[in-house]
């Protein structure tokens, strides 16, 4: 079955720098995500993306958080300047929403670390 | 604001038995997913209910869907030590919003010998 790819596996980074996480998506897919969860609590829309601009976004997702296409198959997600509290996983999806019974594909995620 | 409660948070089942896991949710949305996470991956989709009364099933796992009640369940059938693993539903849109997935905080269940 196809996947969604992201990396890297884990991240560590210092409070205030800039972090970049990648995710290629299923290739017929045209509906793109991100997602984080915090440890043990659940997980939380960040944003959508389609037809190279953000469909929707959460209160989390302020502009400190960019979301990127920037070539063809893969989609970035970037924190300008970390803080503690975006210690979490970060999981990447796809969905081809043009299929009636379309599922969410997520990736196998990120942990990002923030000291 | 949509609101999705999943209960219990806590299950454990010994193997052979059948337990349901609920799913409610607060507002109209036209589908239901469930998922299941191990611990330290990825989310597993296991279902999508699209519509009322729709039942769909996998191995010992059956998922229903009430969406007059605003009602999802997920049964399972004679537990194996293999479905050990965090259970989430998520229902899409509410609010306004078509894309976003709210998710329920997730039921943990853990099947003993």
């Amino acid at each position: 079955e196809p996947e969604v790819t992201q990396t890297p596996s884990h991240q560590v980074t210092q409070m205030g720098q800039e972090v970049i996480l990648r995710c290629v998506p299923i290739s017929n897919h045209l509906y793109f995500y991100w997602y984080r969860q915090i440890l043990g609590q659940k997980v939380e829309f960040l944003v959508s993306f389609y037809n190279n601009e953000i469909s929707e976004k959460s209160e989390i997702f302020d502009d400190q958080f960019s979301v990127e296409r920037p070539d063809g198959s893969n989609f970035t997600l970037k924190i300008r300047s970390t803080k503690l509290e975006d210690s979490a996983m970060y999981f990447c999806a796809s969905s081809d929403l043009r299929v009636t019974n379309e599922k969410l594909f997520f990736g196998s995620g990120t942990q990002l670390s923030v000291l | 604001e949509l609101k999705v409660e999943q209960n219990p948070l806590f299950l454990s089942m010994q193997e052979g038995k059948n337990y349901t896991i609920y799913c409610n949710y607060s507002t109209t949305s036209d589908r239901l997913y469930w998922y299941r996470q191990d611990p330290g991956k990825s989310l597993e989709s296991l279902f999508v209910l699209l519509s009322n009364g729709a039942v769909k099933q996998e191995g010992r796992l059956m998922a229903s869907l009430d969406t007059k009640a605003r009602l999802s369940t997920l049964h399972i059938t004679a537990a194996v030590h293999d479905l050990s693993a965090t259970y989430f539903c998520a229902v899409r849109g509410g609010g306004g919003s078509n894309y976003k997935l709210t998710f329920g905080k997730g039921t943990l269940l853990t099947v003993n010998p």
